[in-house]
Formats: C-alpha cells, structure tokens, sequence
C-alpha cells in the first residue's frame, strides 16, 4: 500500500493568489513529513519538515505546511504565489516499520502558476 | 561543503556498453542513496547504503545494475549492458540519518541509452 499520496498530478494557480499541494500519508505511529521542490533539470531541494511540535511548519521561498493527524494530511501552502513557484513538488514520509526506518516520496505535484 | 556531486552530468551511449555514474555525497553523512527518475515511473529508489554497507538494493531493476560505495566519499552505478529502457535520469543524495534529516540531492545525470 502507497503511504504518501499526492491527489493531484498537476494543479494550477494564478500569480498573487495562495496556492495548496496536498498530500495524505497512509503511516501509524508518528511519521516525519517532509517537503521538496524540483525544478527544471535540477535535484531535489528540501523545503520543509514536521518531526514534532507546532503543526504549523514554516520552510524556505515563504512556503509553509500544516500537520493534521486526524486527517492524515500535510498540505503545503504560500499565500501569495510567484511565477518562479512552478515547479514539481514531492511529500514524503518517514516511519518506522517491521523492516526498520522507511522512507517513501509521493509522486509529485506539478505546480503552475500562470502570470 | 559543495553538497552531492555527481558525474557526469549527461551520458549518451549505444545499447550494449557499459555506464557507470559516480557520486560524492555530504561530508559527514552516513546514509546514501541512488535514484532513478522518469517521466512514466516517478521517482524511484533504486539503492541506500549506510556507512558504506548496502542496506536495501530491492530497488535495483536487474541484475545489470550494481552499485558500491568503497569508502565515505565516493560510491558508483553501474549499468552493464546498458539498454535503452534505462534512459533516465539518475540522482545521488545522502543524509545524516534515514529518519529524521533531510536528504541533499545531486544535481543528476542524465542518461541516454541509443
């Protein structure tokens, strides 16, 4: 069973509006969350973690996520989007299994944001 | 520190020969891994060492691929013979640990098998 879902291959937002990149997690026990970014022919670049603490997580570039355990869900969110936003955007999740720590990606979210 | 290095940074080669790709991960970090990213199948983990030892190769997609870590600093894959399904684009990155710690990506290689 996947444990990181990403609902939408592809959402779109103007410049200036707030966007969302959802992602659930299929995990028990007390995952850690990340978030990454990639642009055009370029690795993957770490935006932000939740290990613990305040369900409100603040990153880089003014992104920020927010834990919520009832629903399973770490969307990640910027309330004004910028044209040099667009990129492809990874969740994954880390936990412990009976294999011992795993670490899974989603499988991304391309974000467009239209000038 | 300059972060992952990778090399080289495009390969293009016949069907038949034989890649190798090669990674410097972060000084300092126990945990390494090799990934294969393409447009039909995501992101996928081929491979994760820890202090130099592989710990988990069931990603690896044939018995074509290997993979070895000689010392901290330096571990390659190889695709030996190459085909053109392996035309990818392949990412090293390491980390402090696999739990809690980010992972640091390379910039990649990408690979084209004719």
């Amino acid at each position: 069973a996947q444990s990181v879902a990403q609902p939408e291959d592809q959402v779109n937002v103007a410049e200036g509006n707030p966007l969302t990149v959802k992602c659930t997690y299929s995990v028990s026990g007390n995952p850690y969350l990340f978030w990454y970014v990639q642009y055009p022919n370029r690795g993957l670049q770490f935006l932000l973690k939740y290990i613990t603490g305040d369900n409100l997580v603040k990153g880089s570039y003014g992104f920020e996520a927010e834990f919520n355990k009832s629903q399973t869900s770490f969307h990640l969110k910027k309330p004004s989007a910028l044209v040099s936003d667009s990129a492809l955007y990874f969740c994954a999740v880390s936990h412990r299994d009976n294999y011992g720590q795993n670490f899974v990606f989603g499988p991304g979210t391309r974000l467009s944001v239209l000038p | 520190d300059a972060g992952v290095i990778q090399s080289p940074r495009h390969e293009v080669t016949e069907m038949g020969q034989e890649v190798t790709l090669r990674c410097k991960p972060i000084s300092g970090h126990d945990y390494l891994f090799w990934y294969r990213q393409t447009m039909m199948r995501g992101l996928e983990l081929l491979i994760y060492f820890n202090n130099n030892v592989p710990i988990d190769d069931s990603g690896m997609p044939e018995d074509r691929f290997s993979a070895k870590m000689p010392n901290a600093s330096f571990s390659t894959l190889k695709i030996q013979p190459s085909e053109p399904r392996d035309s990818a684009v392949y990412f090293c990155a390491s980390s402090l640990n696999r739990g809690r710690n980010e992972q640091f990506f390379g910039p990649g290689t990408r690979l084209t098998v004719l």
